[in-house]
């Protein structure tokens, strides 16, 4: 069965800071890895996702996924402190129907 | 755009009580989900549905029932609530396997 192990579990950051997110799992099978951004008292929100080895760029954030290592990290450029939230890794499984894993989150808040 | 409407958002119940959560969208979406959060977990998979009058149970579906009788909702029932238990309800939808999009949630408390 596919687990996903995020971490660091929270994280402090100052305002303007470079923000570094990582996310293990277990099946080098595995599909897509979404990450979602979740704020307090409201669902989670998709932010980016990539399904190839390599990097992907958007905006201030930036998504690096090694397969071969089973790793995949995100990192948001000039944190705000809108940034602050729970950030939570998702990989889609490879079963032929439509399952997604996620992680138990990552805490951020980023201080004025 | 769309959006997903769960109710209720606050879910008072007593121990042994069967619980209806409520999901709606508007998306069009074929696949809806719910999902259990606990304080400081990830998301846990109750059930999903790929198609109206689909369920596929997920990894958390014991003590669960779902039903999907039309495309656009998707419930869940609680068949015997836990005494203490506190979890977030999460409803979603999608179109096959890109990003999921989340309802705002049903909070459960059971005295």
């Amino acid at each position: 069965q596919e687990k996903v192990q995020q971490s660091p579990e929270s994280l402090i950051v100052p305002e303007g800071a470079m923000v570094s997110l990582n996310c293990s799992f277990s099946d080098s099978a595995s599909q897509s890895i979404w990450w979602y951004q979740q704020h307090p008292g409201k669902g989670p929100k998709a932010l980016i996702s990539i399904f190839s080895n390599g990097n992907k760029k958007e905006g201030r954030l930036t998504v690096y996924l090694n397969r071969a290592s089973l790793h995949v990290s995100l990192h948001i450029k000039d944190s705000q402190p809108s940034d602050s939230a729970v950030y939570l890794c998702a990989v889609t499984v490879n079963t032929g129907n439509y399952k997604y894993v996620f992680g138990a989150g990552t805490r951020l808040k980023v201080i004025a | 755009g769309g959006i997903i409407t769960q109710t209720p958002k606050f879910l008072i119940g007593q121990e042994g009580q069967k619980l209806t959560l409520k999901c709606q969208q508007n998306f069009n979406h074929d696949t809806m989900y719910w999902y259990r959060q606990d304080s400081g977990k990830g998301l846990r998979l109750i059930y999903y549905s790929i198609t109206e009058n689909d369920l596929q149970k997920g990894d958390l579906s014991e003590g669960y029932d779902a039903s999907r009788e039309k495309k656009s909702s998707f419930s869940l029932t609680v068949t015997s609530a836990q005494k203490n238990e506190m979890a977030v309800f999460l409803c979603a939808s999608s179109i096959g396997r890109v990003e999921q999009y989340f309802g705002p949630g049903t909070r459960l408390t059971v005295l």
